[in-house]
């Protein structure tokens, strides 16, 4: 079946450090893939999203590219703050309309 | 401004006593969904309705029922809460497009039991 793979947190990063968080898939067909976001005590902020291969998804300084050919969605951002400290969750839309999601992936930013 | 509104936030219950969780949305979305989380993990799909059809996921638990008496408005009840049920509870909705399934989650509501 479908599923979702991140890499395992959690991340400790200084501020203005570059950021990867990895992620992979694996599903029939085409999926759509997402980010998101879950800050502390809250619900889950959709982030960016691609669509089709090759699209690149994009927001507040957040960038990944959906890559076909490695099934891959990783989230990159060039310089982190403390503001962006949460839980960030890859998912992939299946063919049944579900979201399938990964484990996620803690991130820390410390001053 | 808030698109899918959870309430409570907070909610306290006993074991055993019934407990209802709300869930309201403004996008006019025919979709709605129920997730469970607990600490540190993926939300969890409890069951979602397509309009008014009800779909409930294979290993959720019976104590675990929903009403969706309009578009706007959905409810997660919990008949007899125990505590494994204690957890982060997410509504979510979408409009159901094909290729596309973008899902907007309320705040959550956080039900411990006691």
């Amino acid at each position: 079946g479908d599923s979702v793979t991140q890499m395992e947190g959690p991340v400790t990063l200084s501020e203005e450090a570059f950021l990867t968080i990895n992620c992979t898939y694996t599903a029939t067909g085409y999926p759509s893939l997402f980010w998101y976001v879950q800050y502390p005590g809250e619900g889950l902020q959709l982030l960016l999203k691609a669509t089709k291969a090759d699209d690149k998804g994009s927001n507040k300084g957040f960038e990944a590219t959906y890559r076909k050919e490695t099934t891959s969605f990783h989230l990159e951002k060039g310089s982190v703050q403390v503001s962006d400290s949460a839980v960030y969750f890859c998912a992939l839309s299946s063919n049944t309309g579900k979201l399938i999601f990964g484990q996620g992936t803690t991130l820390q930013v410390k001053p | 401004d808030a698109m899918v509104i959870q309430n409570p936030r907070y909610q306290v219950t006993q074991f055993g006593k019934p407990v209802t969780l709300s869930c309201s949305q403004t996008l006019n979305h025919n979709v709605m969904y129920w997730y469970q989380q607990k600490s540190s993990q993926a939300p969890k799909l409890l069951f979602h309705y397509y309009d008014k059809d009800f779909n409930n996921e294979a290993d959720t638990p019976d104590n675990f029922q929903s009403r969706r008496p309009n578009t706007s408005f959905c409810f997660l009840d919990i008949r007899s809460p125990g505590l494994g049920d204690a957890a982060m509870y997410l509504c979510a909705t979408s409009r159901e497009v094909p290729g596309v399934n973008i899902q907007y989650f309320g705040a959550g509501t956080r039900l411990s039991v006691l």
